[in-house]
């Protein structure tokens, strides 16, 4: 199956400082990356959509100043989460999809905690 | 009411025993069905996907589509206790569209 990494893994940051997490689809050109958001015991939350070379299409109730979607390539995108709060923490998954939206593809998720 | 229910268990089964997960929808307009694997702390895997109704199988699992009942299931044969994991049914409506929609998830237990 396809392969799609993210880094950092986990990561521990301090209130206020930005945090970026990056998304890659390792043996396919990923025409659409999503970005999730899951909290313990409970289902993925879909934060927003994003198109390579177009603007992230937000769900509602996701701040899109404080949730930054870039998608540059068809290979990579990346998701900061700015002026980071103890209550952003969480583990955010990307998923990638090649064109049949139906076989998204998960990475392995970043555990975000903010002190 | 949610559009896409799934009992959130826990379920607990013994090794070997025939595993049956389930998830109900009320949007008519869904056409691909998925069940997805996931691991503690990992991100969700593809197990299985379904277009319409009909079943599907590969290896142990076998997944079974009812759109008439709008009802779909997972079945896990000869359960290992490496088949312990979180299971998320997720559904899309017609081609074009993007968004899953995704069921609660079933945590399952396989005791050996």
């Amino acid at each position: 199956g396809a392969v799609v990494s993210q880094h950092p893994s986990w990561v521990i940051c301090k209130s206020g400082t930005s945090v970026k997490i990056e998304c890659r689809s390792l043996d396919f050109q990923a025409t659409t990356m999503f970005w999730y958001r899951q909290f313990p015991k409970q289902s993925l939350m879909l934060m927003a959509t994003s198109n390579e070379g177009s603007k992230a299409t937000y769900e509602q109730g996701v701040e899109k100043d404080k949730f930054l979607i870039n998608h540059a390539s068809l290979t990579l995108s990346t998701l900061t989460v700015t002026s980071a709060h103890p209550e952003d923490s969480s583990f955010y998954i990307c998923s990638a999809s090649g064109g049949a939206p139906e076989t998204q593809y998960f990475g392995p998720g970043t555990r975000l905690l903010v002190l | 009411q949610k559009e896409v229910e799934q009992d959130p268990g826990p379920l607990s089964v013994p090794e070997g025993a025939i595993v049956s997960l389930n998830c109900t929808y009320s949007n008519s307009a869904f056409q691909y069905f998925m069940w997805y694997r996931q691991y503690s702390r990992k991100g969700p895997e593809l197990l299985m996907y379904t277009y319409s109704s009909g079943n599907k199988e590969d290896g142990r699992f076998t997944a079974q589509v009812d759109k008439s009942s709008k009802y779909i299931s997972l079945f896990i044969r000869d359960s290992q206790p490496s088949d312990s994991a979180t299971y998320l049914c997720a559904m899309i409506p017609r081609q074009g569209a993007q968004k899953l929609v995704f069921g609660q998830g079933t945590r399952l237990t396989i005791n050996p």
